[in-house]
């Protein structure tokens, strides 16, 4: 168990609908990533956030956003939901921004049908 | 885009030793990392490198080179629970944005009898 959890674990949803991903990171951790991991396919950094701040921006398309709150966990918002949208959306932290170890949640698996 | 390569797939022998490289571009460095993920499953830390040389854990190695931009993961006394994808990260500036922890599209070692 990496201490981090995220919710739900499967979510099943129709196209143009909008979900919330939610990821709790370790205790003490500041740091939170999402990534996008489709079918076979590598992990695709969306965007990472440190103590409620936004950090850094990966490949994030304009429907998806994110957000960190002040008990540090974390939200990934997903909206006008495509097919193309259904992957594993993997959480991370870490204590800093800085080369330190990430953590990885057990993901949440979306399937837009 | 992405500046981590590394092979796409491997094969080996069960009990003998694997090399699986991986080549970075960074505008700024904190530190390369490498992963194991299993298929369906979430990526597990097996290394961290900030400075040149060789970091041996058990039967798992990893080598860096900063002025190369090169590093590699060594696996020793292969066993069949080898077989995953090994993803290479490097903490640190990319395109876009500094402090990013970006992946490699993964190696698929598979480890045969």
């Amino acid at each position: 168990d990496s201490g981090v959890t995220q919710t739900p674990k499967h979510l099943i949803t129709a196209t143009g609908q909008r979900v919330t991903l939610r990821c709790s990171p370790r205790s003490g951790d500041l740091s939170v990533y999402w990534y996008q991991q489709s079918l076979d396919q590598g992990l695709q950094f969306l965007i990472q956030y440190y103590n409620g701040e936004e950090r850094a921006k990966g490949n994030i398309l304009e429907r998806f956003s994110a957000q960190q709150f002040p008990d540090l966990h974390s939200e990934l918002n997903l909206s006008s939901l495509e097919l193309g949208d259904s992957a594993l959306y993997f959480c991370a932290s870490s204590v800093d921004v800085r080369g330190t170890e990430a953590f990885f949640g057990q993901g949440t698996r979306l399937t837009v049908v | 885009g992405q500046n981590i390569d590394q092979p796409t797939e491997m094969t080996a022998t069960e009990g003998a030793i694997v090399q699986i490289n991986c080549t970075y571009q960074t505008s700024g460095f904190n530190g390369l990392f490498w992963y194991q993920q299993h298929a369906g499953e979430a990526p597990t830390f097996l290394s961290y490198n900030v400075l040149d040389g060789l970091e041996e854990k058990g039967r798992f190695s990893s080598f860096l080179s900063r002025s190369k931009g090169y590093s590699y993961l060594l696996l020793k006394e292969l066993q069949m629970k080898d077989s995953a994808s090994y993803l290479c990260a490097v903490s640190g500036g990319f395109s876009g944005g500094y402090n990013k922890l970006i992946f490699g599209a993964g190696t698929r070692l598979a480890v045969h009898p």
